[in-house]
């Protein structure tokens, strides 16, 4: 089945030991997406991809970013997170002209 | 700009009975309208969409919304509750291409037995 992928589920990280989490998708969308979601709250837009084309939002720290090497494949990367970093970061994908995005399953950060 | 109200931040209802989750948008565009279900630490499935078609729309597992342009909402309902509905439901507002991406704040259905 055609599916957006996250790698890993759970992740544990150090205060201020970078750590990256990836994103696979085998639905050929030009679109890829980072939320970021803290507990009992809706998730918020980092950053998206349209094709190689990245795009920040205004409000995202500098301690993100992202890389997408090809179509399939994106990443984000968290240069020194913070005891606040800690959150559920999910991907999404779409077609550039659709609305509807395709959420993978997340991944959980945890930050000691 | 646009915006998403999701009217109640919980809502409980018996198995069995309806359910009406309340979301009004603001948009100053045509938009498209999806209603999202997440379950505990799981990502988000689509449950439905608007996108200018028909009014009423029909999704999984029984939901349905209707857009109703005068009220500006996207109520999403189901006849009757199932135990497995109980999750966290997103009202989300696009727009030219779905880049720019307005969550709502979030219903916490639960559903007594």
């Amino acid at each position: 089945d055609a599916m957006v992928i996250q790698n890993p589920r759970y992740q544990v990280t150090q205060f201020g030991k970078p750590v990256t989490l990836s994103c696979s998708q085998t639905l050929n969308h030009n679109v890829m997406y980072w939320y970021q979601q803290k507990s009992s709250q809706a998730p918020k837009l980092l950053f998206h991809y349209y094709d190689k084309d990245f795009n920040n939002e205004a409000d995202t720290p500098d301690n993100f970013q992202s890389r997408r090497p090809n179509t399939s494949f994106c990443f984000l990367d968290i240069r020194s997170p913070g005891l606040g970093d800690a959150a559920m970061y999910l991907c999404a994908t779409s077609r550039a002209s659709e609305g509807e995005q395709f959420f993978g399953p997340g991944t959980r950060l945890t930050v000691l | 700009a646009q915006s998403v109200t999701q009217l109640d931040s919980h809502v409980s209802v018996s198995e069995g009975t309806p359910v009406l989750l309340r979301c009004n948008y603001s948009s100053s565009y045509s938009p498209s309208l999806f209603w999202y279900v997440q379950h505990p630490n799981k990502g988000l499935q689509l449950l439905l969409k608007y996108t200018s078609a028909a009014t009423l729309v029909k999704g999984i597992n029984g939901f349905e919304a209707e857009f109703k342009k005068s009220e500006t909402s996207f109520h999403l309902t189901k006849p009757s509750a199932h135990m497995s509905d109980a999750a966290e439901y997103f009202c989300v507002v696009t727009h030219s291409g779905g880049f720019k991406t307005i969550f709502g704040a979030g219903t916490r259905l639960f559903v007594k037995a």
